[in-house]
């Protein structure tokens, strides 16, 4: 059974600060997602990883693959308002993806 | 990107009553759809995988006979929460995936039941 521990699962961040969310998962597998979940909404897709040393960036979020240690990070730069929100790691074969317990941001002035 | 609508967003039935929830891709067909469900402030559990033209595979512990899954058409998967309890008030989300050679699965607005 594939499992994905993601820590920590709440985060209080200061804005203007670093900070980073780890997902670790037991088994291999062909890809690994970064997803944004809003109260009461659906899941916005963040990235999509596939390959051991991935990495992307979209504005002030970085998300990296460490296949080997089978380890993503999700990496938040410069902490603002805006990135207030559930954020969840996944990963899966053929698209059936187990989910991480989610890691809940709140970024406070 | 790619547009998988649900509908309802919100619904609200009586205990007992069954319930039908529709999962649709607008712009692309997908042979396989995903049903999952999300408790309040806890993660997404995949239920079942949704197969064009074939019976849906459900995960252990997810009762077939309760959650049935039609999967009818390349754009069109339904799951209807049969004799429903308070029990099974959640958030249920749907996915689809655009096609194989596509690395992403596109995700509906989910829908919120509650039963009363």
């Amino acid at each position: 059974e594939l499992k994905v521990e993601q820590n920590p699962l709440f985060l209080s961040m200061q804005e203007g600060k670093n900070y980073t969310i780890y997902c670790n998962y037991s088994t291999t597998s062909d890809r690994l997602y970064w997803y944004r979940q809003d109260p009461g909404k659906s899941l916005e897709s963040l990235f999509v990883l596939l390959s051991n040393g991935a990495v992307k960036q979209e504005g002030r979020l970085m998300a990296s693959l460490d296949t080997k240690a089978r380890l993503s990070t999700l990496h938040i730069t410069a902490a603002v308002h805006d990135l207030s929100a559930t954020y969840f790691c996944a990963v899966g074969n053929d698209y059936k993806l187990s989910f991480g317990a989610g890691t809940t941001v709140t970024v406070r002035a | 990107g790619a547009v998988v609508s649900q509908h309802p967003s919100r619904v609200i039935c009586k205990s007992g009553t069954s319930v039908k929830i529709e999962c649709r891709s607008l712009d692309f067909q997908a042979t396989t759809m995903f049903w999952y469900r999300q408790f309040p402030k806890q993660s997404l559990m995949l239920m079942a995988t949704s197969n064009e033209g074939s019976k849906a595979t459900y995960e252990q512990g997810v009762e077939k006979d309760k959650f049935l899954i039609n999967h009818a058409s390349l754009t069109l998967s339904t799951l209807t929460v049969t004799s429903a309890h308070p029990e099974d008030s959640s958030f249920y989300i749907c996915s689809a995936v655009k096609g194989i050679s596509n690395t992403e699965a596109f995700f509906g607005q989910g829908t919120r039941l509650t039963v009363v």
